[in-house]
Order: structure tokens, then C-alpha cells, then sequence
């Protein structure tokens, strides 16, 4: 089956700085890459995500880059804020099993003002 | 517009009471998903409906697992027998598109269940 494995599992950061999740997965045919937050007591919410066929995509302080050769692909924020503060989640979906996602262990994220 | 609801938030079950979990997506998805996610895990799959049909149960761990979206709208889950391995929380995600490689899903805010 889909082994997802996301590093680190926690990381600290100051305001203001750069935050760099990574997620490597294991089935070559995935074709969809997404990142959910997760907040205390919230559900998981998509935040960005990327197709196959493109290597990176950006949205405000967000990107998202995939290396499918070496099948691992990774977020990125930038100019980290304390509201950032959560645990995000890599989801890549079972290819062609109805959509359903599989999650990564999550990265607790904390941003210190 | 309204999200996804889940009713109750906070369950707490003495073992070997059922218990039932629902779920209003929002209205119009056609697509339903139930999650469990233990403390500290990731969220993992239970099952899925496209409108009334349940066309994967392969994440549901045991026969006590059944769940339910008779009119294809609210969807019921619920745990027979409950036991102390079954304390998580119940995430339900609903989809507007059939279920399909990339389709964003949005969650609940889930049941914390707690099984004494």
C-alpha cells in the first residue's frame, strides 16, 4: 500500500522566518499532491496543493515544490506568522481509489513572536 | 455558506455502548467521507459515499463499524459493542465532485469519542 512519511515531525521557528515541511510517498503513479492544516480542535483544511504535471506553485507566503523522481515534494512558508502555528498534514490520495486521501504522521508547527 | 457540521463534538461512552455520530456535509456534495485520527496520528480512511451509496468500506476496523447516507445528504456513523481502542476523533469530509484524484475535501470539525 501508499507509505507517506513526513519530516520533521515538529519544528520551531521565529517569527519571520522560513518553514520547510517535507512529505516522501511511495507509489509512483500519484499524480496529486495536497497540505492540510489542522488547528486545535478544527478539522483538517487544505491550504495548497499541486499537480504532477508542474514542478512548484506559490500562493502568497506558501508554495508547494515536487521532485516526482525522488517522489517527495514539500511546503514551504514563508514570512512565518504566530497564526501559522498548527500541525500540517501531506495527503496524497490512493491513485484511482475514489479519492481517498492518505495522511502523513503531521508536522506540529510552532511560531514564536 | 455553512460548512461541514458534526453533531455531537464530545462523546463519552462506557464500553460496550453504542454510540452513532452524524454528519451534515454541505449541501449539494456528492461526495462523503468518514476519517478516524487518534491522538498525535494523521487522519485515516473508514469509508465513502457517493450520494447514497457506500462504494468503499475497506478502512471500517471491524464488523461494529457501520455507517450510513440513506438520502444522500446526512450521513450516520455508528459503533456497536464500543471499546477503549475505539477513543479518536471521527472526522467527516464532504466533496462537491465524485470522488476523483483531485478533488479538495472539506472536513468537520469532528466527535472527540472516549471510550471509559
Amino acid at each position: 500500500g501508499e507509505n507517506v512519511e513526513q519530516h520533521p515531525s515538529t519544528l520551531s521557528v521565529q517569527e519571520g522566518d522560513s518553514a520547510v515541511i517535507k512529505c516522501t510517498y511511495s507509489d509512483s503513479a500519484s499524480n496529486y499532491f495536497p497540505w492540510y492544516k489542522q488547528e486545535l480542535g478544527k478539522g483538517p483544511q487544505l491550504i495548497i496543493d499541486i499537480r504532477s504535471n508542474v514542478g512548484e506553485k506559490k500562493d502568497q507566503r506558501i508554495a508547494v515544490t515536487l521532485n516526482k523522481t525522488a517522489k517527495h515534494f514539500s511546503l514551504h512558508i514563508t514570512e512565518t506568522q504566530p497564526e501559522d502555528s498548527a500541525v500540517y498534514f501531506c495527503a496524497p490520495p490512493r491513485r484511482n481509489q475514489g479519492g481517498k486521501l492518505i495522511f502523513g504522521q503531521g508536522t506540529e508547527l510552532s511560531v514564536k513572536p | 455558506g455553512a460548512g461541514v457540521s458534526q453533531s455531537p463534538r464530545y462523546k463519552v461512552a462506557k464500553r460496550g455502548q453504542d454510540v452513532a455520530l452524524r454528519c451534515d456535509p454541505i449541501s449539494g456534495h456528492v461526495s462523503l467521507f468518514w476519517y478516524q485520527q487518534a491522538l498525535g496520528q494523521g487522519p485515516e480512511f473508514l469509508t465513502y459515499f457517493q450520494n447514497e451509496a457506500q462504494l468503499d468500506k475497506s478502512g471500517l476496523p471491524s464488523d461494529r463499524f457501520f455507517a450510513e447516507r440513506p438520502e444522500g445528504s446526512v450521513s450516520t456513523l455508528k459503533i456497536q459493542r464500543t471499546q477503549q481502542e475505539d477513543s479518536a476523533v471521527y472526522l467527516c469530509a464532504s466533496s462537491p465532485h465524485p470522488a476523483g484524484d483531485y478533488n479538495e475535501q472539506f472536513f468537520g470539525p469532528g466527535t472527540r469519542l472516549t471510550v471509559l
